[in-house]
């Protein structure tokens, strides 16, 4: 089966910088995903790691280490429209993919 | 269409109704995702399509919910005797290619159920 742990919530105020880690354990892993859901929104696709590293995109970065079974998402110049719940998501055998429970990010003024 | 497509978007329904769900992926998107989100919760995975056939069910709650996709296309969640507990926003994504391996899905608004 497929298992992954996020921190429940997080708050920080405008202009600092979140990291939200991801620990998951599954079988046939192919990559993690971040996805971030407005209230009453639906989830939008925000990054992709299949290999070990980082990847970039703008203000947003994500973490891999497939040996540690651990990703991170990093948020950088938090701004007050950041304030959603994102998701990390294992993609395992068949292309499914698994959510976490989310984590709230909440920004302050 | 431009986007993932989900109809009603909004069911109130009485215990013991059947409800069907509709879901109209993005043209050429070959792979289609039914999830279930109860209020302040987490995406609950019930159902993945592969073209037509459905490789994994394991997340159907019950023998109650069922689902089918025809033609590549049009996916249709349906819910039998419906509980008060089936409650929940039923999202629908698909992705193109072989299954998320892209990592992106691309999620409809969802259809909010309510079962009174």
């Amino acid at each position: 089966g497929q298992s992954l742990e996020q921190p429940s919530e997080v708050t920080a105020v405008e202009g600092a910088i979140v990291q939200i880690n991801c620990t998951y354990q599954t079988s046939g892993f192919y990559g993690l995903s971040w996805y971030q859901q407005h209230d009453g929104g639906a989830p939008t696709f925000l990054s992709y790691n299949a290999l070990d590293g980082l990847e970039e995109t703008g203000r947003f970065s994500s973490f891999l280490s497939r040996s540690d079974s651990y990703g991170y998402l990093l948020l950088q110049e938090l701004q007050m429209k950041d304030s959603a719940s994102y998701f990390c998501a294992v993609i395992g055998s068949w292309g499914k993919l698994q959510f976490g429970a989310g984590t709230q990010v909440v920004v302050t003024p | 269409g431009a986007g993932v497509s989900q109809s009603p978007s909004n069911k109130v329904t009485e215990k013991g109704k059947d409800v069907e769900l509709r879901c109209d992926p993005i043209s050429g998107h070959t792979a289609l995702y039914w999830y279930r989100q109860s209020l302040g919760q987490g995406l609950e995975f019930l159902i993945y399509f592969q073209g037509n056939s459905a490789p994994d069910k394991s997340g159907l709650p019950s023998d109650r919910f069922s689902a089918e996709r025809t033609g590549g296309s049009v996916s249709t969640l349906t819910i039998q005797r419906t509980q008060q507990e089936d409650s929940a926003v039923y999202l629908c994504a698909s992705s193109l290619g072989a299954g998320g391996r892209t990592g992106e899905l691309f999620f409809g608004e969802g259809s909010r159920l309510t079962v009174l």
